[in-house]
Formats: C-alpha cells, structure tokens, sequence
C-alpha cells in the first residue's frame, strides 16, 4: 500500500497563475481532507469530502476549489494564486468522519506563490 | 467550538531522559484526542489516540498518553527519549458527541533531543 499521496511535491506560481495540487489514497477510505499548514497556526482545514461525488467547506475555503470524481482522487484548485496562498498542502483520509478513526496524511506540497 | 492549546513551542530533553509534550483540550461533549509526530519534509504521523476508557494510551514508538478529565489534558509522554524522536509534534481533539465535527489541530511542540 502506497497509502496517501500527493502530487506535485514542490511548486512556486507567480501571482494569478492556477494549479491543481493530486491526492490519491488507495486504502478504500471514504473521506478525504485537504489542510494547509503555516507556522505558528497547526493544520488548517480547507474543503474535505465525504465521498465521491461530494464536497464541503472546512475553515479556510476562499481561494480554493476541490473536486471528488473517483473515490481515490482528491483535487485541490487554486484559480488564481495569491501570495497570502504560500503554504504547506496536506491531503488525509480517514475511514469514517465520525468516531475515533485516525486520519492519514499525505507526503505534502509546498507552494511558493511570488 | 473545539480548540487545542500546545503551551510550549519547544522541549528540549537530553538523549535518555524522559520527556512530557504537553497538550489541553477543549470541547464542548466529551472527546476523541490524538497525538501525531512530523519528521522534516514529512506528513504528519499517526502516534496514538485516546477512545475512552484506560486514561493511559500507549502508542507506537514506545510514546504513551495520559488523558486527564478534570484537568482536561493529554500529555505525551516517553520514559527514555531518543535523539531519533526529535520532530514536531502535534495534538489533535474531535467531540465524539456531536456528530461530525472537524479534527481540531494545536500548533506544534517542537521536540529537541540533545545527545
């Protein structure tokens, strides 16, 4: 098992420029998180998903689309880049949203917008 | 709301001795609580989690955690800390009675293992 993984790892954008950031999970999770992660402010959730075909926004959604085609795959979308979008990306997954079910954390993508 | 507080940005702990990464905790019902450790260039790690039941959780690595209600903590603790233990740890809460709610993070302890 390959568990979570992110696609690209490394990124810089000028200002205004889109990207898509792949997550992919092959252990038949259900649910999916993407998080930012900036220093001195822990994990912070963007969207997440509760299976394919849906999505909803978590606590820092602006600037930010995602889609859920395929149950594995998870895509984060940046329209326009911002400066203030430098960041660490996690992606997760986890079996269930509720309950004691630990999430699992992809390798991470940092993105550089100058 | 649910929130996480790590008091301390960093311990530092000589190689053998023990050490304690503090964590509270908040929440409104009654909680599901993590521990998860980052390497550098890493994602985040699974360590251990408390459920209910036994206040003490041990977890992977020879880590273990001490959930405590009526101080509403959950310390991370290790009886000898090794040099490889040096990463960024982080606590996390969900309220276990309230149906979905998002996994709440604190914002790091840094861990420092001096040989």
């Amino acid at each position: 098992n390959a568990g979570v993984t992110q696609t690209p790892k490394f990124r810089v954008l000028k200002t205004g420029q889109s990207m898509t950031l792949l997550c992919a999970q092959d252990m038949n999770h259900e649910y999916m998180y993407w998080y930012r992660q900036d220093p001195g402010m822990g994990l912070r959730l963007i969207h997440y998903s509760v299976g394919e075909g849906t999505t909803a926004k978590g606590e820092v959604p602006d600037g930010y689309n995602v889609s859920r085609l395929k149950k594995q795959n998870f895509l984060l979308g940046l329209e326009s880049a911002a400066p203030s979008q430098t960041s660490v990306y996690f992606c997760a997954s986890s079996y269930s949203k509720v309950g004691p079910y630990e999430q699992y954390f992809g390798p991470g993508t940092r993105l550089t917008v100058t | 709301a649910q929130s996480v507080a790590q008091p301390e940005d960093q311990v530092n702990v000589a190689e053998g001795n023990p050490l304690t990464v503090k964590c509270t905790y908040s929440v409104s019902g009654n909680p599901y609580l993590f521990w998860y450790v980052q390497y550098p260039n890493r994602g985040l790690q699974f360590l251990l989690k408390y459920i209910t039941g036994d206040n003490l959780v041990k977890g992977s690595y020879g880590f273990e955690a001490e959930f405590n209600k009526s101080q509403t903590s959950f310390h991370l603790k290790k009886p000898s800390a090794l040099v490889s233990d040096s990463a960024l740890y982080f606590c996390a809460v969900r309220d276990r009675d309230t149906g979905f709610q998002k996994l709440v993070f604190g914002t790091g302890t840094r861990l420092l293992v001096s040989p």
